[in-house]
């Protein structure tokens, strides 16, 4: 199994929607967790940290479930603009390990 | 302030050469890292640098060196280039290990 496992979707959604997707990581011992976005042939650009209480960045609202071990990342009204791949990263102390997961992809269309 | 940076953007090497991809970064960060992203694929870390002097293997590390001299820089030396080695590579670096990570636009290799 792997640390970090996403849906590589893609996920197809109408501008105007919203979409949520989900990541599970399998070492409990993990401490922060990460939602970066990619673009195409683009490097990685932090979207948001994810807060233990859950948090909300304007239409995006990342949540933890530590008992079941994913985060999730839900996004509002999508916009054009919001077509990218979503990276979940999990942060582990012991050893220093960042561990990204293959990635989501998102298709936002008028 | 450039952020982090990295060169070449795109390089092609012929199988057994040898090269070193180029990062440097002027936000005084301690943490430095090397990831490849193959196509389709997550990033998997390759070496890693918690401050000068410092450097530690990431998942992936067979078939490349690193050295950190500096804070800035952190070159990534690949020996004896194998197809295997196609992929982008990407330099980052962060304040402390879980902080936001700000990479660079990447290093796009081809092994032929």
């Amino acid at each position: 199994r792997k640390e970090v496992e996403q849906d590589p979707g893609p996920f197809n959604v109408p501008e105007g929607a919203t979409v949520a997707f989900n990541c599970t990581y399998s070492n409990s011992a993990s401490q922060s967790f990460f939602w970066y976005r990619q673009d195409c042939r683009k490097e990685p650009k932090l979207l948001m940290s994810v807060y233990s209480s859950g948090n909300e960045d304007g239409r995006f609202t990342a949540q933890l479930n530590r008992a079941s071990q994913y985060i999730s990342l839900l996004i509002r009204d999508s916009k054009l603009s919001d077509s990218a791949t979503y990276l979940c990263v999990v942060f582990k102390a012991a050893g220093n390990k960042l561990t990204f997961g293959g990635g989501t992809r998102v298709l936002v269309k008028p | 302030n450039a952020g982090v940076t990295q060169t070449p953007k795109f390089r092609i090497l012929k199988i057994g050469q040898s090269m070193t991809l180029q990062c440097a970064q002027d936000m005084n960060h301690n943490y430095m890292y090397w990831y490849r992203q193959d196509p389709g694929m997550g990033l998997k870390l390759i070496y890693y640098s918690v401050g000068a002097g410092i450097t530690d293997k990431g998942e992936v590390p067979n078939g490349y060196n690193v050295s950190r001299s500096t804070t800035e820089d952190f070159p990534l030396r690949l020996e004896l280039a194998a197809p295997s080695q196609t992929s982008v590579y990407f330099c980052a670096s962060s304040l402390t290990g879980p902080d936001t990570q700000y990479f660079g636009p990447g290093t796009r290799l081809t092994v032929l």
